[in-house]
Formats: C-alpha cells, structure tokens, sequence
C-alpha cells in the first residue's frame, strides 16, 4: 500500500461545477496536509494546507480533513478552465521526538480537466 | 526575489556520463530538498538536506549523491547516469520548524529535465 494515495484520474467536470479530489494516507500519525497544484510543464505551487479535522476554506477552494478516516479532499467550487492541472495531496512526516522537518510525501497525482 | 532557481533546464547525457545540478535558495531557509517526478509516480523524494551540514536519505536515494555547500545552495550529482534516471528532477527547500511547530510549506525550483540514453 502506497503512503499516500490519489485517483490518478483523468476527472472531468464543466465548467462551473464542483469538483472533488481525494486522498488517502497510511501513517495514522500524520499531522499536516497539503494541497499543491501542478500547471503541465511547471513546477508544483501550493494551493492549501490543513491540520485540523474539518473544513478549511479559501476562495473557491475548501479543504477537508478526517484523520480518524485518515483521508483529506480538496473541493473546487465553481471550476474553471484555468484549474485545469494536476493536483498533488502532499502529507508531513512527523519522526519520532515529534519535530517536523517539513519532508513531505506526495500522492501520484490527479488530472484534473475543466471543460468549457 | 528570484526563490529556488535550478540550473540547468535541460541535460541530455548518455549512459555512464556524470553531472551535477545545481540548486540556490534566497529565502533563508533552514532546509532543502531534492525530488524525481516520473509519470505516474508523483513527486518521489531523493534526498533532504534538514539544516546546513546535515544530508539524509529520502526514498529514492540509489544512483545520486548531494552535498549541502552552504545555506543557500544544495546540489545533487549523478556519477554513472543511467537510462532509469531520465526523470524531471524538483529542488525545493522549506524552513524548518522546532517542535511543536505545525507546517512548513515547500517552495520549488522550476526543475530540470534530464534525458539519459
């Protein structure tokens, strides 16, 4: 089992529409996650980031975390073309004494298509 | 402010050849990164650099080395390429935080595209 796991995709919403992206992850002591965006070509730009169970809001973005479920999801309301991208879920390894290092690990990814 | 900058943008090298890439920060950051991204494979981490003077293996660390030179810069070299290594290579860096301290975002360079025949 992969630490961190994504629907590789393609998912395709109208403009418009919400679109939902998922996330699983394995290490149950897992204390920050983050959302980072990924135009093709170009390199990876951090859109959100959540540590608290529930939902965190910016803009058009929510993201929502359930550590006892141990997932966390990204909803884009009102989709765009422009939010055609790859979109990463990204979780913080925390070592054992507690201090993070901000070493992430990274999902595979999923494509996300917004059509007009 | 120019971030992470990565130099080259793009290598070609044949199976066996050596190269370094090279990685600077500007925004003071305590620690540095360097990732592969395959297709398929997400953002697979090589090797991290948590504080000046201190290197350590990530997931992927077979086949490179990296040397953290100073603060600002952390390179990473590859001494016999191999056609396994054709890959967009990411550095990236992030400040580190002590205990207790919640996120630590990471900034990333522009990368570098490496074809190995």
């Amino acid at each position: 089992q992969k630490e961190v796991e994504q629907n590789s995709g393609p998912l395709s919403v109208p403009e418009g529409a919400i679109a939902s992206l998922n996330c699983t992850y394995s290490d149950r002591g897992s204390q920050s996650f983050f959302w980072y965006r990924q135009y093709s070509g170009k390199s990876p730009e951090l859109i959100m980031f959540i540590y608290s169970n529930g939902d965190k809001e910016d803009g058009r973005f929510t993201a929502q975390l359930n550590k006892a479920s141990q997932y966390v999801s990204l909803l884009i309301r009102d989709s765009q073309p422009s939010d055609s991208a790859t979109y990463l879920c990204a979780v913080k390894a925390t070592n054992a004494g507690g201090t993070s290092y901000g070493k992430l690990t990274f999902g595979q990814g999923t494509i996300l298509t917004v059509h007009p | 402010n120019a971030g992470v900058t990565q130099t080259p943008k793009f290598q070609v090298l044949k199976t066996g050849q050596s190269m370094t890439l090279q990685c600077a920060q500007d925004m003071n950051h305590n620690s540095m990164y360097w990732y592969r991204q395959d297709p398929g494979m997400g953002l697979r981490l090589i090797y991290y650099s948590a504080s000046e003077g201190t290197t350590d293996k990530g997931e992927v660390p077979n086949g490179y080395n990296v040397s953290r030179l100073n603060k600002r810069e952390f390179s990473l070299r590859l001494e016999s390429a191999a056609p396994s290594q054709t890959s967009v290579y990411f550095c990236a860096s992030s400040v580190r935080r002590g205990q207790g301290a919640s996120n630590s975002p990471l900034h990333f360079g522009n990368g570098t595209r490496l074809t190995v025949t």
